[in-house]
């Protein structure tokens, strides 16, 4: 079975930091991958998806990066974090296809003090 | 005009109640998703809808194709079905979610 690990869970930084966030997923080959982002009690966006190795697209203007390294990893990293990058980070999977149905992984509580 | 509108937005319920969260969409899909996001953040896909009706333990969605329009109902509702329920029609690769409903539901 699929299974899909982010980590860490929480995160406390300072501004102006890097940042490096990893998600994995097992049991499956070539899958899409997503990160998202929640503010506090603001719904889901969508900040970054990948088809495949090396193929990363930008949903939004941000302070924000994505690399896909290797087929079941995602990494989302910025060089100087912002009070605005506070969040919750879900990273999800789907394995494409018409109907797309996506997974999503525990997620990383990112406070940016 | 939002492109997925849900409501109502905030529900607080009775145990045992019959719980009724509907969406609406303006867009093209090839499916549409609910979610349960529990409190502690953690998401949860609970239907996938292309057409009809689907029905897990004490949840139920349908979906409406000419309409645009789906419904998730929960029968005998329970305070652990205490969470945010989302609408989430879909293309080929990504999600439009709506704005969420939070529903309590009270011992």
């Amino acid at each position: 079975s699929q299974t899909i690990h982010q980590w860490p869970a929480t995160l406390v930084q300072p501004v102006g930091s890097p940042l490096s966030l990893e998600c994995t997923v097992e049991g499956t080959s070539n899958p899409n991958l997503y990160w998202y982002r929640q503010a506090a009690g603001r719904g889901l966006q969508l900040l970054f998806y990948s088809v495949g190795i090396g193929q990363i697209s930008s949903e939004v203007p941000q302070n924000l990066s994505a690399s896909r390294p290797q087929d079941r990893q995602f990494i989302l990293s910025s060089k100087k974090l912002l009070l605005s990058d506070s969040g919750f980070y879900l990273c999800a999977w789907s394995v494409g296809g018409a109907y797309n149905e996506q997974f999503f992984g525990p997620g990383t509580r990112l406070t940016v003090l | 005009k939002n492109e997925v509108e849900q409501s109502p937005q905030n529900l607080t319920a009775q145990e045992g109640e019959f719980i009724t969260i509907n969406c609406s969409y303006s867009v093209g899909i090839s499916a549409l998703h609910w979610l349960q996001q529990h409190p502690g953040g953690g998401i949860v896909s609970l239907f996938m809808l292309s057409s009809g009706k689907k029905k897990h333990g004490r949840l139920i969605a349908t979906i409406n194709i000419q309409e645009k329009h789906s419904s998730l109902h929960i029968t005998a509702s329970h305070p652990r079905d205490s969470a945010v329920y989302i609408c989430a029609p879909s293309g080929t690769y990504k999600y439009i979610f709506g704005t969420g409903t939070r529903l309590k539901v009270l011992a």
